[in-house]
């Protein structure tokens, strides 16, 4: 019973550049969240989407972050033009529903590193 | 403004000295409190689910309680392996987005 899957678990991007990351929810779990963590930080919420739709984005930068959970495949968090500012650990969760509260399961991250 | 306030920051402990370890929140409304374990370099590890005040729930050596404004983290008898660093979060109500309120967290060192 596989957990949260993330990748990749560490990325290097120059200043300007895309960076892509990838998270794959637990097996039937529709609803994806993503966090981040900032050095010395505690977790802040970004997004939640489920497939094909963002929920609540209240979390997310105005400006280069966007988020997508297509039909099929992963849940994407795209940075473009990156920033030092972006180093950070960028965790991905999973819950199964929203309705009643359910606890959601974190995957292992992706550390941003920005040069 | 939501607000979780943990403390302490950081807890040094003898093996087999018991503490607790404090959550306190100002939300609106609680849909549910959430305890997790933190290693260095992974992910949260879920540990508990709290909804309404007076609930109590346990694993192994960790008991978490909830009152209106507060949550503990209970540890008894702990083992060097209960180094870690405890999250606490909250998921408010009303509302459906899901979103968890993290606190800065409680970083946990038990010497042997």
């Amino acid at each position: 019973n596989a957990g949260v899957m993330q990748n990749p678990r560490h990325l290097v991007r120059r200043r300007g550049q895309e960076a892509r990351l990838r998270c794959s929810p637990m097996k039937g779990h529709s609803h994806v969240y993503w966090y981040r963590q900032l050095p010395e930080e505690g977790l802040k919420f970004m997004v939640y989407l489920q497939k094909e739709n963002i929920i609540d984005e209240s979390g997310m930068p105005k400006e280069r972050f966007s988020a997508e959970f297509p039909k099929e495949g992963p849940s994407i968090l795209r940075i473009q033009q990156v920033v030092r500012g972006d180093s950070a650990a960028y965790f991905c969760a999973s819950s199964p529903k929203v309705v009643t509260t359910y606890e959601q399961y974190f995957g292992p991250g992706t550390r941003l590193t920005v040069t | 403004e939501d607000q979780v306030t943990q403390s302490p920051e950081a807890l040094r402990l003898q093996e087999g000295e018991s503490s607790s370890l404090n959550c306190s929140y100002t939300v609106s409304g609680l849909r549910g409190l959430f305890w997790y374990r933190q290693d260095p370099g992974k992910g949260p590890e879920f540990l508990f689910t709290l909804y309404s005040a007076g609930e109590e729930k346990e694993k192994e050596r960790l008991k978490a309680t909830l009152t209106k404004k507060e949550s503990f983290l209970h540890i008894t008898a702990p083992k060097p392996e209960d180094s870690a660093t405890y999250l606490c979060a909250v998921q408010e109500s009303p509302g459906n987005t899901g979103k968890l309120i993290f606190g800065q967290g409680t970083t946990l060192q038990v010497k042997p």
